[in-house]
């Protein structure tokens, strides 16, 4: 089955304690992307990846890291979470950007 | 600066009855648009898309109706059911670059 895997699906943690969002597909696609749903605001980019090794900078970037070491993976990475970065995160894959994206379940983050 | 807005946050539509869900946007260079449908506690799901070269796309109850004009798109779903009730999220891209999404409308579709 097709699908976009993100791990945990829900975390509560404190500040300043790294964490890592794991995302994963096995469509094989070469675009990937990292966004944030917040009440009012929407979905916003954060990171997104044209290929492996390749990453830039979406609308959001501050405070997250991204890698691109293998094509299915594409880990969120926090190294200092703080409160205002509570927030519901979504994985997304295409083939190519600009194309229609496939997004995972999602991960609810707390950070207290 | 908002280049794919959805302008009502909420919309209610008795069942049976047509839902209208509308989204401008400001980049003349956007060439593909898109709908997702979301359910609380799930992932945007992919609904219906539309090329710039066309005006109009069906797809069983979902229409999509694009008016580069007026830079505007519209979904249409006829007839409405409750299971329709989800938060709906226009997007746009210019091919090869990163799909921009509105912000989002909740659709209440009413027994």
């Amino acid at each position: 089955e097709a699908q976009v895997t993100q791990n945990p699906r829900y975390l509560i943690t404190v500040t300043g304690k790294k964490l890592t969002v794991t995302c994963s597909q096995n469509m094989n696609h070469e675009y990937m992307s990292w966004y944030r749903q917040d009440p009012g605001l929407g979905l916003r980019q954060i990171y997104y990846s044209m290929n492996v090794e390749v990453t830039d900078k979406g609308d959001v970037p501050e405070g997250y890291k991204v890698s691109r070491k293998e094509k299915r993976n594409f880990p969120l990475i926090l190294e200092s979470p703080s409160p205002n970065q509570t927030s519901l995160y979504f994985c997304a894959s295409s083939r190519t950007g600009g194309e229609t994206q496939y997004f995972g379940p999602g991960t609810r983050l707390l950070v207290l | 600066d908002q280049q794919v807005k959805q302008n009502s946050p909420s919309l209610s539509v008795q069942e049976g009855r047509i839902s209208i869900l509308n989204c401008d946007y400001t980049n003349s260079m956007f060439d593909y648009f898109l709908w997702y449908k979301k359910y609380p506690a799930e992932g945007p799901t992919f609904l219906i898309s539309i090329s710039s070269i066309k005006d109009k796309n069906e797809d069983g109850r979902f229409t999509v109706f694009l008016n580069k004009s007026a830079k505007h798109l519209s979904l249409h779903i006829v007839p409405s059911q409750p299971g329709d009730s989800a938060v709906y999220f226009c997007a746009a891209s210019v091919i090869y670059t990163p799909l921009v999404f509105g912000k989002g409308t909740r659709l209440s579709v009413i027994a």
